[in-house]
């Protein structure tokens, strides 16, 4: 069965410091990951996406994320954490071409100044 | 080059009453999946339309009904309104041919059930 899990519901850094935000998946096939962002009362945003190429992956805005097959991982980091990334995150895992796409649970980041 | 276009973006119904909500693609888009998401919770799919038949379905029930148009755009109805129907409903549009699976959100539907 395919799942993504997301590990953290709701994460809490100080502006400039590095965020860490974690998706396990589970999948038989070969998937391909996403990670979108929703600000409130927003639709979601693509940040990035992995497709079976480079393992790591830059996204828009300084974030970047690492595929690890061995740890069935995709999770998303950014070096220095603004004010402005306070928002939602989705880890969401798609296959057959995109007919089948499960989201993950979400996880709040709160960005403190 | 318009991105997902949903309408009407906020709408207030009451219990019992059918609403209708439409969403244009992304142009180049072939495909159109509706999501609803509940305050405060992720997106919960609820049905795909392709070639203007329903491809897959979420766990909804028949009240949830849908429509895709030649012009790939689609309609999201829903029967019978509940309280628990009151939520923002998201379209999303992707390509068919040769898709890597990314979904392109619109701005959504915020629908009130009172």
């Amino acid at each position: 069965a395919q799942s993504v899990t997301q590990l953290d519901s709701h994460v809490s850094v100080s502006e400039g410091t590095p965020v860490l935000l974690r998706c396990n998946y589970s999948s038989s096939y070969s998937p391909s990951l996403f990670w979108y962002v929703q600000h409130p009362n927003k639709g979601l945003q693509l940040l990035l996406k992995y497709t079976s190429a480079a393992t790591l992956v830059k996204g828009i805005n300084g974030f970047e994320a690492e595929f690890k097959k061995s740890e069935t991982s995709f999770h998303l980091t950014k070096p220095s954490a603004h004010m402005s990334d306070a928002a939602e995150y989705f880890c969401v895992v798609s296959y057959t071409g995109g007919f089948k796409t499960i989201f993950g649970a979400g996880t709040r980041l709160f960005v403190k100044a | 080059d318009a991105g997902v276009t949903q309408s009407p973006t906020h709408l207030i119904k009451t219990r019992g009453q059918q609403v209708t909500l439409r969403c244009s693609p992304k142009s180049g888009h072939d495909t159109v999946s509706w999501y609803q998401q509940a305050l405060g919770q992720g997106p919960q799919f609820i049905f795909q339309y392709y070639e203007e038949e329903e491809r897959q379905r979420g766990n909804f029930p028949d009240r949830f009904s849908g429509h895709q148009f030649p012009n790939y755009s689609s309609e999201l109805n829903v029967n019978a309104l509940l309280l628990g129907d009151s939520a923002l409903y998201l379209c999303a549009s992707s390509s068919y041919r040769g898709g890597s699976g990314e979904l392109f959100f619109g701005e959504g539907s915020r629908l009130t059930v009172l």
